[in-house]
Parts: C-alpha cells; sequence; structure tokens
C-alpha cells in the first residue's frame, strides 16, 4: 500500500539553528501534503497545505517566514524551521492523499535546545 | 470554524472491560470522520472510517457509531486489553476539504 515517509525521525538541535523534514510520498504522487504540529499532550493541529508547484497555504497563526515550505516534485515536501526556538519542539507529520486515501508519515520530533 | 472535542481526556479501566470513547463536531457539514490510534512518541494508526451517509463501521472488537445531526460519533471497544493502551483521535474531514481537524484525544489505558 501507500507509504509516506518523514526524515528525520527526530532531531535535536540548537537554538537560532534551522531544521528541515521531509516528507515523501513512496509509491505515488502527491500534489497536496499537509503539515501537522502537535504539542505535548495536544491534539495535531493543521499547519499548511503544501501544493506542488505553488505557493505553500498557511493556517491563521502560522508564520509563512518562519515555516518555509517546499513542493518541488510530486513525490517530496520539506518544512524547514528557521531559527528554531524552544517553543517550536514539537512532533511534526506530514499526510498525503492517493486518490481518496489519506496516509499519514511516521512524524518528525524536534526538541530545540 | 470546526471544532472536535474528546470526552473524556483519559481512561484507565482493568482489562476485559467494555467502554465507549466520546467525539463532538461542532459543523455538520462533514465528509466523513475517522478514528486513529496514537501510540506514545509514534505517529498515527487509522482504525475505523466512517463516511458521511454511514452510521456505523466495525474492525474486530471496535465500533464506530457516527450521528452526523447530532454531530456525535462514539468509538466502542469490546473486552478490552492492556495491548489497547493509546491515545486514541477523533478526526472529522469537513465537505469541500482535505485537511482534518482533530480531538485532542482520549488517554487509554488498560490494567492488566
Amino acid at each position: 500500500g501507500a507509504v509516506v515517509s518523514q526524515h528525520p525521525s527526530w532531531v535535536i538541535c540548537k537554538s537560532g539553528t534551522s531544521v528541515k523534514i521531509e516528507c515523501r510520498s513512496l509509491d505515488f504522487q502527491a500534489t497536496t501534503m499537509f503539515w501537522y504540529r502537535q504539542f505535548p499532550k495536544q491534539s495535531l493541529m493543521l499547519m499548511a497545505t503544501s501544493n506542488e508547484g505553488s505557493k505553500a497555504t498557511y493556517e491563521q497563526g502560522v508564520e509563512k517566514d518562519k515555516f518555509l515550505i517546499n513542493h518541488a516534485s510530486l513525490t517530496l515536501s520539506t518544512l524547514t524551521v528557521t531559527s528554531a526556538h524552544p517553543e517550536d519542539s514539537s512532533f511534526y507529520i506530514c499526510s498525503a492523499w492517493d486518490v481518496e486515501t489519506q496516509y499519514f508519515g511516521p512524524g518528525t520530533r524536534l526538541l530545540v535546545l | 470554524k470546526q471544532e472536535v472535542t474528546q470526552i473524556p481526556a483519559a481512561l484507565s479501566v482493568p482489562e476485559g472491560e467494555n467502554l465507549v470513547l466520546n467525539c463532538s463536531f461542532t459543523d455538520s457539514a462533514i465528509y466523513n470522520l475517522q478514528w486513529f490510534r496514537q501510540d506514545p512518541g509514534k505517529g498515527l494508526t487509522s482504525l475505523l472510517l466512517i463516511q458521511s451517509s454511514q452510521r456505523e463501521q466495525t474492525s474486530g472488537r471496535l465500533n464506530a457509531s457516527l450521528d452526523k445531526s447530532s454531530g456525535r460519533s462514539t468509538l466502542y471497544i469490546a473486552a478490552s486489553q492492556p495491548g489497547d493502551s493509546a491515545t486514541y483521535l477523533c478526526a472529522v474531514r469537513d465537505t469541500g476539504r482535505r485537511a482534518l481537524t482533530f480531538g485532542s484525544g482520549t488517554r487509554l489505558q488498560v490494567q492488566p
């Protein structure tokens, strides 16, 4: 079946650095991917919609200049957390649709020290 | 804006009990509703998906019902087992939208 992968699965970085997270659809093409964020003991919140070949759409309250999204191909979307701070520490999950089924990646845990 | 609420937030039961998890949503114009399981530090496992035209779905010991008009869904787990311990998330897909709106989850602990 369709699989969505994320890399890395976890990352620890220093405050002020940038971190890139990749989301790949492994055996299908996805013109749209979604990025969600989950803080500890909270639910998943949609951050942005990644559109292949065009600009991402960000949810209210999400800084587009801080969370850079690039969807350069039909199988890859990247989320870059720029100048990360401890409050950006979270679990980031992407998802992609294959026809009428949504597949979630395994998530990336980010810890900013 | 759609809002999804799950009750209870946490639940601890002895092994073998039947239990019900509740999910409510504010906008009934949904396309479908899905229940997920999330283990600590892990991603999501889809359990059941109910289309807006359906009333319930069953998979093994799990049964999910949907009452779209009242904005409610329940997940029924029969004969609970320690391996069922996890956080259960309810998520709604609104009509015309592909992103999901998630509830805050129910953390379930099944005691051996």
